[in-house]
């Protein structure tokens, strides 16, 4: 199986700071990369697909790069509602899909 | 599109569960359908993938042979059918739409429900 490890598991920030979160994979994925963003009592939802392409209705502040085996969401400008829990999946190989364990952004 | 997961509840060790998946706003028989489970200990977790026609599935080496997963798309209904329940099954299930068709495609979840809990303790 293919290990998606994310770091950190939780981020610090203020509204307005830019967030930078990382995941690595244990083999090479290409670009089958996804970002998901969790708030608390909801089901995930789907931010980045294909390592650097936003999801429909998803804000320019929002960016994903990478390929192979790093990857990076960034955020450019937090604002209040992107203090969530996000994950990273890789669709490259399969079976299983993996995701990794997540990123907790949390407001300092 | 919309995603209304039913079903989970509390079992006990041995015991079975059948979760439904109401599907709607898309055209239920043109994707592929994956459940994705989610417990503290474990996170994310994927299950059960079934192609759009049904005629593919596939399920994670630690519930193949106790999991099955269905689909009526004449209902636009995804199922599955949880026999032998075990307290590591314990979690939230959630359904999820693929962007694609076959059980193998590559693609990420563009769309979830809101998940069912299933509790597997005596």
């Amino acid at each position: 199986d293919i290990v998606m490890t994310q770091s950190p598991a939780t981020l610090s920030l203020s509204p307005g700071d830019r967030a930078t979160l990382s995941c690595r994979a244990s083999q090479s994925i290409s670009n089958y990369l996804a970002w998901y963003q969790q708030k608390p009592g909801q089901a995930p939802s789907l931010l980045i697909y294909g390592a650097s392409t936003r999801a429909t209705g998803i804000p320019a502040r929002f960016s994903g790069s990478g390929s192979g085996t790093e990857f990076t969401l960034t955020i450019s400008s937090l604002q209040s509602e992107d203090f969530a829990l996000y994950f990273c999946q890789q669709y490259y190989n399969w079976p299983p899909w993996t995701f990794g364990q997540g990123t907790k952004v949390e407001i300092k | 599109v919309q995603l209304l997961e039913s079903g989970g509840g509390l079992v006990q060790p041995g015991g079975s569960l059948r979760l439904s998946c109401a599907a709607s706003g898309f055209t239920f028989h043109n994707f592929a359908m994956d459940w994705v489970r989610q417990s503290p200990g474990k996170g994310l977790e994927w299950v059960s993938v079934i192609s759009a026609s049904g005629a593919e599935t596939y399920h994670t080496a630690s519930v193949q042979g106790r999991f099955t997963i269905s689909r009526d798309n004449a209902e636009n209904t995804l199922y599955l059918q949880m026999n032998r329940l075990r307290a590591d099954d314990t979690a939230v299930y959630y359904c999820a739409k693929k962007t694609c068709s076959g059980g193998s495609c590559n693609s990420p979840f563009d769309s979830w429900g809101q998940g069912t809990l299933v509790i597997v303790s005596s």
